[in-house]
C-alpha cells in the first residue's frame, strides 16, 4: 500500500531564513509526488508536482522540491521564507497506474516568524 | 472561471441525523474526488467518481456514507446517522479526465465543516 510521512508537526523559520518541510514515501510502484498548501479557512492550493524527469521540481510561490528515488523522499523547500508562507503543508502520492486517489501525509504546519 | 465550489461551507447536525454535502466542480472536469480532514488525520481519501460512475470507492467508512454525481457534474455526499466521530471538514476535488498512468491536478473546494454534536 502506498502512504506517505511527514515526520514534522510543525517546522519554525524565521523570515528570510531558508525553509525545508520533509516528505517521505512508500510505493511499490512509481510515484507522482505533489505538494499542496492550506491556508485557514481555505481549500487545498496545488504547489508543484513530480511525475517524471528532473528531480528538482519547481513551482508555485518560489517553492522547490527535489524528488530522490534512492531516500523515497520529496522534500520541499524555498531559499527565502515570508511570512505570508506560514500554512499547512501536505505532501501527497498517487501510482503511475489506475489509481486515481491521492493518499495525503498528516501535513506540517509552517510557521515563519518575522 | 470559477473553482471548485461545496455547500453548505459549514453543518451543524445532531447525533443520528441525516447531512448533505454539495460539491460543485469546475465545468468540464469529468474526475471528482471526495475527502475527509480530520484534525490530527491529515486528509483521508473517500470516493473518487469518473463521469457519474465511482470506479473507486474504498475510502467510504461505513455504509452510512454513500454518495452520487449526476450529469457528470454536481455530486452528493449523504452520510445518515451521523455520529461524532463522522465531524470533520469534507473537501472535494475535480480534475480533467484522467486514466491509467496520465495525471491531472486535482482542484479543491473550500469544504464544508461538519459538526456532529
Amino acid at each position: 500500500a502506498q502512504s506517505v510521512a511527514q515526520p514534522e508537526d510543525q517546522v519554525n523559520v524565521a523570515e528570510g531564513n531558508p525553509l525545508t518541510v520533509k516528505c517521505t514515501y512508500s510505493v511499490s510502484g512509481n510515484p507522482y509526488l505533489f505538494w499542496y498548501v492550506q491556508y485557514p479557512n481555505r481549500g487545498l492550493q496545488f504547489l508543484l508536482k513530480y511525475i517524471t524527469g528532473d528531480n528538482l521540481v519547481k513551482g508555485s510561490y518560489g517553492f522547490e522540491a527535489e524528488f530522490n528515488k534512492s531516500q523515497t523522499s520529496f522534500h520541499l523547500k524555498k531559499p527565502s521564507a515570508l511570512v505570508s508562507d506560514s500554512a499547512l503543508y501536505f505532501c501527497a502520492v498517487r501510482l503511475n497506474t489506475g489509481f486515481q486517489k491521492l493518499v495525503f501525509g498528516t501535513g506540517t504546519r509552517l510557521l515563519v516568524s518575522p | 472561471g470559477a473553482g471548485v465550489s461545496q455547500s453548505p461551507s459549514n453543518k451543524v447536525t445532531e447525533k443520528g441525523k441525516d447531512v448533505e454535502l454539495r460539491c460543485d466542480p469546475i465545468s468540464g472536469h469529468t474526475a471528482l474526488y471526495w475527502y475527509r480532514q480530520s484534525l490530527g488525520q491529515g486528509l483521508e481519501f473517500l470516493i473518487y467518481f469518473q463521469g457519474n460512475s465511482a470506479p473507486d470507492k474504498s475510502g467510504l467508512p461505513s455504509d452510512r456514507f454513500s454518495a452520487e454525481r449526476t450529469g457528470g457534474s454536481v455530486s452528493t455526499l449523504t452520510i445518515q446517522r451521523t455520529q461524532q466521530e463522522d465531524s470533520a471538514v469534507y473537501l472535494c476535488a475535480s480534475s480533467p479526465r484522467t486514466s491509467g498512468t496520465s495525471y491531472n491536478e486535482q482542484f479543491f473546494g473550500p469544504g464544508t465543516r461538519l459538526t456532529v454534536l
